[in-house]
């Protein structure tokens, strides 16, 4: 079946320093999706980066890249140069892309980040 | 602007009292869904829709019901709410094709 694990909790950062999300993923497909959403206290649900299984390049989005390592199906998320802004609750998530098209979501990791 | 769009934001509501949440996507994507976030138990999916006339029902389907007549406008339809309903709802949408999801604002609903 399907998994995605988020190791992580919570995690505290120093503002300025970069922050590595962790996200472990089980899957036999061979064509999927990965993403990350970020949910600050506001309650909305941002999109910030997507990496394909077919993807030969990590995606980067700004300070966001995507460290997607498929043979140990991991596919972190890292933030650079962290701001007070970033404090937020991070998902992974994953998408079938050849059969029914649904996403399966970890846990989230609340990252606060201190000034 | 390509959005996806909830109504109500907030709702506060009685057990048994039938309430419509609307969805509505203006970028004409095939997919639609329904999740509920409750703290600890992260994104559930309610029910998904990959084209019109075409629902079909996610992980925690019970209680709820879905219709998809026009591809724009998903409604989530909780005909006789419960307290165990209260939750932050969200609809999203997506090209299939494209994958990624997008949310709209979310619907904070409290059933006393």
């Amino acid at each position: 079946a399907q998994k995605i694990t988020q190791t992580q909790p919570g995690m505290f950062v120093q503002e300025k320093e970069a922050v590595t999300l962790d996200c472990t993923y089980d899957t036999s497909d061979p064509s999927y999706g990965l993403f990350w959403y970020k949910q600050p206290s506001s309650g909305e649900m941002i999109f910030l980066i997507y990496q394909g299984s077919y993807d030969q390049q990590n995606a980067t989005e700004g300070r966001y890249s995507l460290n997607f390592q498929k043979a140990r199906k991991s596919a972190n998320l890292v933030i650079s140069a962290s701001q007070l802004g970033d404090s937020a609750m991070y998902f992974c998530a994953m998408r079938d892309l050849d059969s029914n098209y649904q996403l399966i979501w970890g846990a989230g990791t609340k990252l606060i980040i201190k000034p | 602007e390509a959005q996806v769009t909830q109504n109500p934001r907030y709702l506060i509501t009685v057990t048994g009292k039938k309430l419509t949440v609307t969805c509505s996507q203006n970028m004409n994507h095939e997919y639609m869904s329904w999740y509920r976030q409750d703290p600890g138990l992260g994104l559930r999916q309610i029910y998904y829709s990959m084209n019109v006339e075409v629902t079909d029902k996610g992980d925690v389907p019970e209680g709820y019901k879905v219709s998809r007549k026009e591809k724009r406008n998903f409604p989530l339809i909780l005909e006789s709410p419960s307290p165990n309903q209260t939750s932050l709802y969200f609809c999203a949408s997506s090209s299939i094709v494209a994958g990624e999801l997008f949310f709209g604002p979310g619907t904070r609903l409290t059933v006393l």
